[in-house]
């Protein structure tokens, strides 16, 4: 069964800090992974997507990994500010015409 | 960046009544909309994938005559909630592609649902 599993579910961090959000995944044919921010009451919006070729990709403080042979993806928020407190959600495409798969999110609270 | 924008924000309807929610590609055509639902704390459920002039096609366990999906242009998609009841209050989001060859998926604002 095609799945994406993300941990920590939620994450607490002082504002200035780094921390990694990890995504494992099982979905094959593998597309392309997708990193998203949702703010709450909000829709998703992309930080990051990438291809099984890629294995990292960044945008601003926000950096992913992918490791297509382990099925593992990562993304890295460097020196965290209080507005990336949200949702951050790994999504995984498979094959073409079929849906995106959703991980459950890891909720992310900086704090000053 | 495109931009996909959802009206309305939010609506509070009572029950028995139906909702329409638009949702709009602003700056592209949209040769592919998708409708999501999100409960509090849950990942998005993709409800249906439209593509401009043909009709949605619902996932396993979506009622296609209770949410209605008519997908009549390029720009424009609209989600109908038939006779609402309270289980369908939740959060909506869609989003669309451009089919341009991009993979790029955008996401609406959000529509929050409260049937009362």
């Amino acid at each position: 069964k095609n799945q994406v599993e993300q941990s920590p579910q939620s994450l607490i961090i002082l504002e200035g800090k780094n921390c990694t959000l990890q995504c494992n995944y099982t979905v094959s044919p593998f597309s392309n992974l997708r990193w998203y921010k949702q703010d709450t009451g909000r829709g998703p919006v992309s930080l990051t997507i990438m291809t099984f070729s890629e294995n990292t990709k960044s945008n601003g403080r926000y950096t992913a990994t992918l490791d297509a042979d382990t099925k593992q993806s990562s993304l890295h928020i460097t020196a965290s500010q209080l507005s990336d407190s949200a949702s951050y959600i790994c999504v995984v495409k498979g094959q073409a015409g079929t849906a995106l798969i959703f991980g459950k999110g890891t909720t992310l609270s900086v704090s000053s | 960046g495109a931009v996909v924008s959802q009206h309305p924000s939010w609506v509070i309807c009572k029950s028995g009544t139906s909702v329409k929610i638009e949702c709009r590609s602003l700056d592209f055509q949209a040769t592919t909309m998708f409708w999501y639902r999100q409960f509090p704390k849950q990942s998005l459920m993709l409800m249906a994938t439209s593509n401009e002039g043909s009709k949605a096609t619902y996932e396993q366990g979506v009622e296609k005559d209770k949410f209605l999906i008519n997908h009549a242009s390029l720009t424009l998609s609209t989600l109908t909630v038939t006779s609402a009841h309270p289980e369908d209050s939740s959060f909506y989001i869609c989003s669309a592609t451009s089919g341009t060859g991009s993979p790029e998926e955008y996401f609406g604002p959000g529509t929050r649902l409260t049937v009362t």
